[in-house]
């Protein structure tokens, strides 16, 4: 069965200081995305890393997917309260539409 | 445009009885995933339609729950008998194709006493 480990599982931070989010796996992905979900919410798509090495910015928010492409960071600048939320990785399955899920990581900026 | 409409939004039941949850995709969209959200077990995937038609079922916990795409704007996940176990937040989720941003609906959260 494959895994999607993220860490931390909770992070509470004060506005204005920077963090990363891992997502590891013994498995090697297709692609790899990152989502953020809101309490009450569906999951929103933030981004699809493909390559391995690969990084993309989105605003204050840089995403890597490993060169192996078996792991990824989610590395987020100047934190504000509203990127408050559970943040889930998902890595496609090679040959399938299938994504696994991660474990989540549920982070709270305070203002 | 209105996203994936899901309903209930929350549904209480008791053990025993039969639960059915609705979706409705977004217009255009060729693929269907039904999801289960659980704080131990995270978000897992039941079932996938494409056109309508279910290419992968293994992710159905039990015989217990079935799903439905009479067409392309609607379909139907049911648990029957329901149990306290499946109390959870079930989403639907749809995309155009197969390797597309998959677009979630708000979800149904399901409690069965």
């Amino acid at each position: 069965t494959q895994l999607l480990e993220q860490s931390p599982q909770f992070l509470s931070i004060q506005e204005g200081e920077n963090l990363t989010v891992y997502c590891n796996s013994s498995s090697v992905f297709s692609s790899l995305q990152w989502y953020r979900q809101e309490p009450g919410e569906g999951p929103v798509l933030l981004v699809t890393v493909v390559t391995g090495g690969e990084v993309k910015k989105l605003k204050r928010l840089t995403f890597q997917f490993g060169d192996a492409r078996k792991d990824s960071s989610l590395h987020i600048t100047a934190a504000q309260p509203g990127d408050t939320g559970l943040y889930l990785c998902a890595g496609g399955l090679m040959g399938t539409y299938k994504y696994i899920f991660g474990t989540g990581t549920r982070l709270k900026v305070l203002a | 445009d209105a996203g994936v409409i899901q309903s209930p939004r929350h549904e209480v039941t008791e053990m025993g009885q039969e639960v059915t949850l609705r979706c409705k995709p977004i217009s255009g969209h060729n693929s269907l995933f039904w999801y289960r959200q659980t704080m131990m077990r995270g978000l897992e995937l039941l079932i996938y339609f494409n056109n309508n038609v279910p290419i992968d079922d293994s992710g159905m916990p039990e015989d217990r729950f079935s799903a439905k795409m009479p067409n392309a704007s609607f379909s139907t996940l049911k648990i029957q008998p329901s149990e306290p176990r499946d109390s959870a937040v079930y989403f639907c989720a749809s995309s155009l194709g197969d390797y597309n941003e998959q677009f979630f609906g708000p979800g149904t959260r399901l409690t069965v006493l």
